[in-house]
């Protein structure tokens, strides 16, 4: 079963308009994280946002903020003001225990290609 | 500071052909793991290592061998390329840590061609 839930392969906006990615997830570990990656077209991943599972309010960096809803287990990627440098595959990915040792890894999922107009 | 650097960018191999690629980091990380990312598909763990001299498999690491003979460096190996290795490979290193928040700082990528 997938962990990490993309739905959107590819999202339009507006170029000031907000925008809002969204990605579900699965996991039976009570202590995860969750995470947004950006990878423009040149390739390097860029680390956006972190939710952490305990975490009270929603984070917030800049532009970008995660609407964590535990219960629904989502944690949608809300940019607002798009600006076109915005463009990018955008993943969300969760931090879980790796079942053989006490060290975490990243599941990715498939991603969502944002495409900002002028 | 470089971060996380990876040695070569670009390679083509031919099937049957080895190769390793070399991932280093400078920011003291125990951590290390390597990723590949195929078209259409997030990053996949192929190993990871958590510290000096140890190693252990990821989600899909089939085809693959990995070497941490320094903290700094992480080896991944290619003993027999396959045209289904065909792909873009990450490394990325992290603190250690037993919760909280930690960020995984990834290199810029290997593309890889098997023909």
């Amino acid at each position: 079963a997938q962990k990490i839930t993309q739905t959107q392969p590819g999202m339009f906006v507006q170029e000031k308009e907000a925008v809002t990615l969204d990605c579900t997830y699965d996991t039976s570990d009570p202590s995860y994280g969750l995470f947004w990656y950006k990878q423009p077209s040149s390739g390097e991943m860029i680390f956006l946002i972190y939710q952490g599972s305990y975490d009270q309010q929603n984070a917030t960096e800049g532009r970008y903020s995660l609407n964590f809803q535990k219960a629904r287990k989502s944690a949608n990627l809300v940019i607002s003001a798009s600006q076109l440098g915005d463009s990018a595959m955008y993943f969300c990915a969760m931090r879980e225990v790796i079942s053989s040792g006490s060290a975490r890894q990243l599941t990715f999922g498939s991603g969502t290609q944002l495409t900002v107009l002028p | 500071n470089a971060g996380v650097t990876q040695t070569p960018k670009f390679r083509v191999l031919k099937t049957g052909q080895s190769m390793t690629l070399l991932c280093a980091q400078d920011m003291n990380h125990e951590y290390m793991y390597w990723y590949r990312q195929d078209p259409g598909m997030g990053l996949r763990l192929i190993h990871y290592s958590v510290g000096e001299g140890t190693t252990a498999k990821g989600e899909v690491p089939d085809g693959y061998n990995v070497s941490r003979l320094k903290k700094q460096n992480f080896l991944l190996g290619l003993e027999s390329a396959a045209p289904s290795q065909t792909s873009v490979y990450f490394c990325a290193s992290s603190y250690s840590t037993s919760g909280g928040f930690y960020e995984q700082y990834f290199g810029p990528g290997t593309r890889l061609t098997v023909t």
